[in-house]
């Protein structure tokens, strides 16, 4: 059973750089079928897809944050990360990753599993 | 790209049927089949209940369908119980190569 793990420090200070890991058990993230992507929930609001890292490294990016964000993926360690700059308060969120269904090039469809999140407070 | 459009909230007795809309673009749920949902109770990581519009993963309730019409999906869930109780959201893939996410719907059994 695919399970998914984030990990990385809960405090992060305003104009630092947030940096998450996400750990892949269970299954290998070296497949053809999938993409692994990185999604938030600020406290009380809804979702929102920052985005999503195939394994030889091509990426997706929301276009809202993509000059901020960068998202890798480490093949020997099934693991992919997330980085995202320049932080404010606005993006103090739960953060999740998840497995990413992809049909051909570049079509990207839906999130199954998640990992359980991890809380990112940005404050001074 | 903005969210997609869904009703703040949805309510119904247990035994009821309640639908919920999730309204895009054509650059968005109208464009394609790639239209997700998903189930999220309060303090758990959301977990998916329909996949390309109407398709069900294994070991999720019958009692949850999906639908779409134009650039507006839908999520109808039957013999409402107790347990429905959540908040759902929808996802579509746009025409830029990206993900948007609905603004999410709270479902209260009364």
């Amino acid at each position: 059973q695919l399970q998914l793990q984030e990990s990385g420090p809960g405090l992060v200070k305003p104009s630092e750089t947030l940096s998450l890991t996400c750990s892949v058990s269970g299954g290998s993230i070296s497949g053809s079928i999938y993409y692994w992507g990185w999604i938030r929930q600020p406290p009380g609001k809804g979702l929102e897809w920052i985005g999503s890292v195939f394994y030889t490294g091509s990426t997706y990016y929301n276009p809202s944050l993509k000059s901020r964000v960068t998202i890798l993926a480490d093949t020997p360690k099934n693991q992919f990360s997330l980085q995202l700059t320049s932080v404010t308060a606005a993006d103090t969120a739960v953060y999740y990753c998840a497995r990413h269904r992809r049909y051909g090039a570049g079509i990207l469809d839906y999130f199954d599993p998640w990992g359980q999140g991890t809380l990112v407070t940005v404050s001074s | 790209q903005s969210a997609l459009t869904q009703p703040a909230s949805v309510s119904g007795s247990p035994g009821q049927s309640i639908t919920i809309s999730c309204t895009g673009t054509s650059s968005d749920v109208g464009g394609y089949n790639y239209v997700s949902w998903y189930q999220q109770h309060p303090g758990k990581a959301p977990k998916l209940m329909i996949f390309d519009v109407s398709n069900r993963p294994s070991g999720v309730s019958d009692r949850f369908s999906g639908s779409k019409s134009g650039n507006t999906a839908s999520l109808t869930i039957s013999g409402l119980q107790a347990e429905d109780e959540a908040d759902y959201y929808c996802s579509s893939y746009t025409s830029s190569s990206s993900v948007v996410f609905g603004g999410g719907t709270k479902v209260t059994v009364l």
